[in-house]
């Protein structure tokens, strides 16, 4: 079966740096997910890794390690505007295609 | 650019009644469609993916089906809705931006409650 695990909450300070990881133990994996949700709304697309190592992207960076069945998601500079859920996700081969699975998700709350 | 539409925003349908939710994409051709739900307070629930006309595959047993009867349109549907339907229903579409990168965007969502 597929194991997709993330911190279910996590709390920062503006301004400060925070980490979301992700572990999975999967087969078929072809690469890995984040999105962002606001409360009551739906999921947008981040970030997509295939290769190993870290990918930027402004203030949201994505690292990947295939060998260790791990990703995180760094956010930078946060703002309040970042209080989100972030869901990781996993693409799984199935019959030619490509499936995103997904973890619960984590809460993050940015506070003053 | 691509855009995805879903409606109704918001549905209330009582126990036992049909359920019928669409969503069309724009922009882009034989892309590959998800029916996603997430109940309260839980992860996004993959239902149904389509590759193409007419092509489901079903990923939960359960009351729904869906059905793609165009290119860019994805139903999902259920006979006699149960309580447990109640959720937020998400479509998505994929596409491929190179070798093996894929990215998914979601529509804006129906939110269902059974009573």
């Amino acid at each position: 079966g597929q194991n997709i695990d993330q911190p279910t909450e996590m709390t920062a300070t503006e301004g400060a740096i925070v980490q979301i990881n992700c572990t999975y133990q999967t087969s078929g994996f072809n690469g890995l997910f984040w999105y962002q949700q606001h409360a009551g709304e739906a999921p947008t697309f981040l970030s997509y890794n295939v290769l190993d190592g870290l990918e930027e992207k402004g203030r949201f960076s994505s690292f990947l390690s295939r060998s260790k069945g791990y990703s995180y998601l760094l956010l930078k500079e946060l703002q309040m505007k970042d209080s989100a859920s972030y869901l990781c996700a996993v693409s799984l081969a199935s019959g030619g295609s490509y499936i995103p699975t997904f973890g619960r998700g984590t809460s993050l709350i940015v506070h003053p | 650019s691509q855009t995805i539409h879903q409606w109704p925003a918001t549905l209330v349908q009582p126990v036992g009644s049909p359920l019928s939710l669409e969503c069309t994409v724009e922009g882009t051709s034989n892309p590959n469609l998800y029916w996603y739900r997430q109940a309260a307070g839980r992860g996004l629930q993959l239902l149904f993916y389509s590759v193409g006309i007419g092509q489901i595959s079903s990923e939960v047993p359960q009351n729904l089906s869906a059905s793609r009867p165009q290119d860019r349109q994805f139903i999902l549907s259920s006979k006699k809705l149960l309580l447990s339907d109640s959720g937020f229903y998400l479509c998505a579409w994929s596409v491929r931006v190179g070798t093996d990168t894929y990215e998914q965007y979601f529509g804006p969502g129906t939110r269902l409650t059974v009573t």
